[in-house]
């Protein structure tokens, strides 16, 4: 059983598209945080949040709690976007990631 | 910029032998995370740390694992007797305030572990 869904798995785009990455969880939240991994395996922090939108620079992070869903939107992507975006809910005494999308953007 | 940082890079062993870990968090920070992925999966979270003691640990974090913060600025991860499954990648995590709550995390660069 998954806590975390994620869609899709693997997704690649030229450069200058809009891109949706979703996630869908089963578990109760009160925060959702938005990941990206680069290829080399660091990992950054690009959003945490708990309820409707926030952007930050080409990156669109949203939220419905009630569905347990929540999007991130990539506007005029470029190829330094190429990475795996992970979504991961703490929940009780767990963090429950999602499996990533990995996403390519070709010039 | 501050960041997290993690020693050694890369880690190899062989089975049987115990590793340390170590990660130095932002110097402000409260709240500390170690998480580990496995080559070609997703991340899994291992355990969380506040006021000097463990706050949240996953079924993963068995007697075979433990954390300390030894000193005030290094945040250790040891492993006992490793095993081949140990064999991943290990990020530490550091944040102001609990990530259940409203903080971002900063990871570290993450510390290769390879068991033999």
């Amino acid at each position: 059983k998954n806590e975390v869904e994620q869609s899709p798995q693997n997704l690649t785009a030229q450069e200058g598209e809009f891109i949706t990455i979703n996630c869908s969880y089963s578990v109760g939240i009160s925060a959702l945080h938005w990941l990206q991994q680069h290829p080399g395996g660091g990992i950054v922090s690009l959003f945490m949040l708990s309820s409707g939108k926030k952007k930050h620079g080409r990156l669109i992070a949203t939220i419905n709690i009630q569905e347990k869903h929540s999007s991130l939107h990539i506007t005029a992507s470029h190829p330094r976007d190429s990475a795996v975006y992970i979504c991961a809910v703490p929940t009780g005494n767990q963090f429950y990631f999602g499996t990533g999308t990995s996403l390519t953007v070709i010039p | 910029e501050p960041e997290v940082t993690q020693t050694p890079s890369h880690q190899v062993t062989q089975m049987g032998q115990e590793v340390i870990l170590r990660c130095v968090p932002i110097s402000n920070h409260l709240y500390f995370y170690w998480y580990r992925q496995i080559l070609g999966q997703k991340v899994e979270f291992l355990v969380s740390f506040y006021n000097n003691e463990i706050s949240e640990k996953s079924e993963i974090f068995d007697d075979q694992f433990s954390v300390e913060r030894p000193d005030g600025s290094n945040f250790t991860l040891k492993i006992r007797s490793t095993k081949l499954e140990d064999s991943a990648m290990y990020f530490c995590a550091s944040s102001r305030t609990s990530g259940r709550v409203s903080d971002t995390q900063y990871f570290g660069p993450g510390t290769r572990l390879t068991v033999l």
